[in-house]
């Protein structure tokens, strides 16, 4: 699967709309992008995943670049719950059940300070 | 949304010791979990690989003697480490795979934080 670059860190204020932004440079055409995030001491969590469209869900919206070489994902109105290391992913989505591996980054640590 | 749990949440054992961590799906069939460990401040590496029925698939640099994994039915698999040392102190997470989902996610468990004395 493709590498992913994530900023290290990032800060947003409680209520704003927070942006972390991924690059992919590498991907493949077949190649997804995943959105995961870990509250400190948990399993990591599902956000939203998108191909080449942009996509939105309950929890945050996707926006992919027309070239697909880097998304950002949006959370719209940040809370302090939303503190937490976000991890961007690309994957290929395979069918007749063969395994696959999700390679997790560092991730960014966005702090959601009120 | 698809569950998994883990049990115990916390451990903490004596060093040469044995302790295993089991990983459920409460409410889908899975034909595949993951084991990953997380040392502080770093990101999820993946251990090994377990199909229900069949011998797991370990990472490079992972003991496969040392961290036996079993998956013998579609909702439950265990992860032991055996004769575990201080350096085996680590969050243990597994997640697992829905064989009905089209979109094949991964689901997380809350992890297992292992504390060796």
């Amino acid at each position: 699967d493709a590498k992913t670059t994530q900023p290290p860190s990032m800060d947003c204020a409680e209520g704003r709309a927070a942006n972390l932004p991924c690059n992919h440079s590498t991907i493949s055409g077949n190649e997804y992008v995943y959105w995961y995030r870990q509250i400190h001491s948990q399993g990591p969590q599902y956000i939203i995943h998108g191909l080449k469209n942009n996509e939105t869900n309950e929890m945050a919206s996707l926006i992919i670049t027309e070239d697909r070489k880097s998304s950002t994902l949006i959370l719209p109105h940040a809370t302090l719950r939303d503190t937490a290391v976000y991890y961007c992913i690309v994957r290929v989505i395979l069918s007749g059940g063969s395994n696959y591996k999700l390679t997790f980054g560092k991730g960014t640590l966005l702090t959601v300070n009120p | 949304g698809a569950v998994v749990s883990q049990h115990p949440s916390r451990v903490i054992c004596k060093s040469g010791t044995s302790v295993k961590i089991e990983c459920r799906s409460l409410d889908f069939q899975a034909t595949t979990m993951f084991w990953y460990r997380q040392f502080p401040k770093k990101s999820l590496m993946l251990m090994a690989t377990s199909n229900e029925g069949s011998k797991a698939t370990y990472e490079q640099g992972v003991e496969k003697d040392k961290f036996l994994i079993n998956h013998a039915s579609l909702t439950l698999s265990t992860l032991t480490v055996t004769s575990a040392h201080p350096e085996d102190s680590s969050f243990y997470i597994c997640s697992a795979r829905d064989i009905r989902d089209l979109q094949d996610e991964q689901f997380f468990g809350p992890g297992t934080r292992l504390t060796v004395l």
